[in-house]
């Protein structure tokens, strides 16, 4: 079975500050991909990163930094300097070819980024 | 806008009546995906249609019907609803299915549906 936990339900920050988002993951499968998603308020969830199970090494993209450790089961997501724009609700999800590759989500985070 | 278009946004209905949801890509996507948003869940897979095949039903229950007509296109079909179905309806597209292309999906805004 495979299983996604987001145990941050709600995060709050000032701009400006930095903000990671946890992610845990629970999976016997070998090949395995991870996501993460962006849902704003608008309602659409919007692709930001995926990474394979083969693959650890951590990603920037702006901003954005994901930190993958297949050690603990984690693919952390860190904010850096936050921005208003970046409230949001944000999700993990976990897929496998075991798995049809059916994308299996955590609950996500609802991150809130005052002025 | 991403690509993938929901139509209604919104929609009140009540437990007898019968409605529809349509969901519109033109992304050249080949499979087309129903998730269900309800608060305090992860999102739930209903439906995958690959190439027009139903190839995913996860056990939802029978007053939801899904219908593709063509790769393009995607209904939601509801009728005999219950209050418990009231959630946003998430529809997505990616490549395909069952490879890793179907992992990038493209979601639609979602159809906000409220059930009296």
């Amino acid at each position: 079975a495979q299983k996604v936990t987001q145990a941050q339900t709600e995060i709050s920050v000032v701009e400006k500050e930095d903000v990671t988002l946890d992610c845990v993951y629970e999976t016997r499968d070998t090949t395995y991909y991870l996501f993460w998603y962006k849902q704003p308020p608008s309602g659409e969830l919007v692709f930001l990163i995926r990474r394979n199970s083969f693959d650890e090494q951590n990603e920037i993209s702006g901003r954005y930094s994901w930190n993958f450790q297949k050690s603990t089961s984690s693919f952390n997501f860190t904010i850096t300097a936050s921005q208003v724009v970046d409230s949001a609700v944000y999700f993990c999800a976990l897929s496998s070819p075991n798995s049809g590759y059916a994308l299996n989500f955590g609950k996500g985070t609802s991150l809130l980024v005052t002025p | 806008e991403t690509g993938v278009t929901q139509t209604p946004r919104h929609l009140v209905m009540g437990m007898t009546n019968k409605k529809s949801l349509k969901c519109e890509q033109h992304l050249g996507h080949n499979a087309m995906y129903w998730y269900k948003q309800s608060a305090k869940k992860p999102l739930e897979l209903m439906f995958v249609y690959n190439f027009k095949e139903q190839t995913e039903n996860n056990s939802v229950p029978s007053r939801f019907s899904p219908e593709c007509p063509n790769s393009s296109h995607l209904f939601l079909h509801l009728h005999t609803l219950q209050p418990e179905d009231s959630a946003l309806y998430l529809c997505a597209s990616s490549q395909d299915f069952k490879s890793a292309g179907a992992n990038v999906l493209t979601f639609g805004a979602g159809s906000r549906l409220t059930v009296l």
